[in-house]
């Protein structure tokens, strides 16, 4: 079975500044989806960025972008002027490609990010 | 705007009792998940759905069960609440594997 983990458990940027959150994965598959996704505090939580195995480009949504590292199992998320509106828990998440694995998602354990002004 | 709808948002409920959480979507999407939130905010699946008729059970085990007889509709119920079933449950759904789920707001329950 695969495995997420997301080494750090609260990450602290100052407005404007840039944080990068680690995320590590274990797989023997060559074909896959990969995901962040950001759970502000008592609100839903949302698809921030994907990556799609099978791409070397990384993926970058505005100010979301992603360093991806498929030889060494890594998925980084970078945020780059950190807003306020930023601070959450973030969840990177792995998907396999074929359909019977019924499309589930398997979650790291979080990162907390907390923005300072 | 959320698709995918959770009700209710807030519960608290005596020891004993049989409650249904509601998870519905209007996006036509046959697979559907819930996932249990602990209080470290770790996700864990319990149930899923890839389409009417259709459940199996997660990877932790859950004393709650699901059923799927509309494609819209995946409501999850524990025929008696403990205190040990306090937690956030997340649902979700998905339209194929090469994207991400949607969620809802989630429900997070008090068992007392």
């Amino acid at each position: 079975a695969q495995t997420v983990t997301q080494s750090q458990p609260e990450m602290s940027v100052q407005e404007a500044e840039t944080v990068t959150l680690s995320c590590t994965y274990d797989t023997s598959e060559s074909d896959y989806y990969l995901f962040w996704y950001k759970q502000p505090p008592s609100r839903q939580m949302i698809l921030v960025i994907r990556q799609e195995a099978y791409k070397q480009q990384n993926a970058t949504e505005n100010r979301f972008s992603v360093n991806f590292q498929k030889a060494a199992k890594s998925f980084s998320l970078k945020i780059s002027d950190s807003q306020l509106g930023d601070a959450a828990m973030y969840f990177c998440a792995y998907r396999s490609r074929p359909t019977d694995s019924w499309g589930k998602l398997q979650f790291g354990a979080g990162t907390q990010v907390v923005v300072t002004p | 705007e959320a698709d995918i709808y959770q009700t209710p948002r807030y519960l608290v409920i005596g020891t004993g009792k049989k409650i249904t959480l509601e998870c519905s979507q209007t996006m036509g999407h046959d697979k559907m998940y819930w996932y249990q939130q602990d209080p470290g905010m770790e996700l864990h699946l319990i149930h899923y759905s890839y389409g009417v008729n259709s459940t199996e059970k997660g990877d932790l085990s859950s004393e709650s069960t699901v059923s799927r007889i509309r494609t819209e509709h995946f409501p999850l119920t524990l025929e008696s609440a403990r205190p040990s079933h306090t937690s956030q449950y997340l649902c979700a759904s998905s339209i194929s594997e090469s994207y991400g789920y949607t969620f809802g707001s989630g429900t997070r329950l008090t068992v007392v």
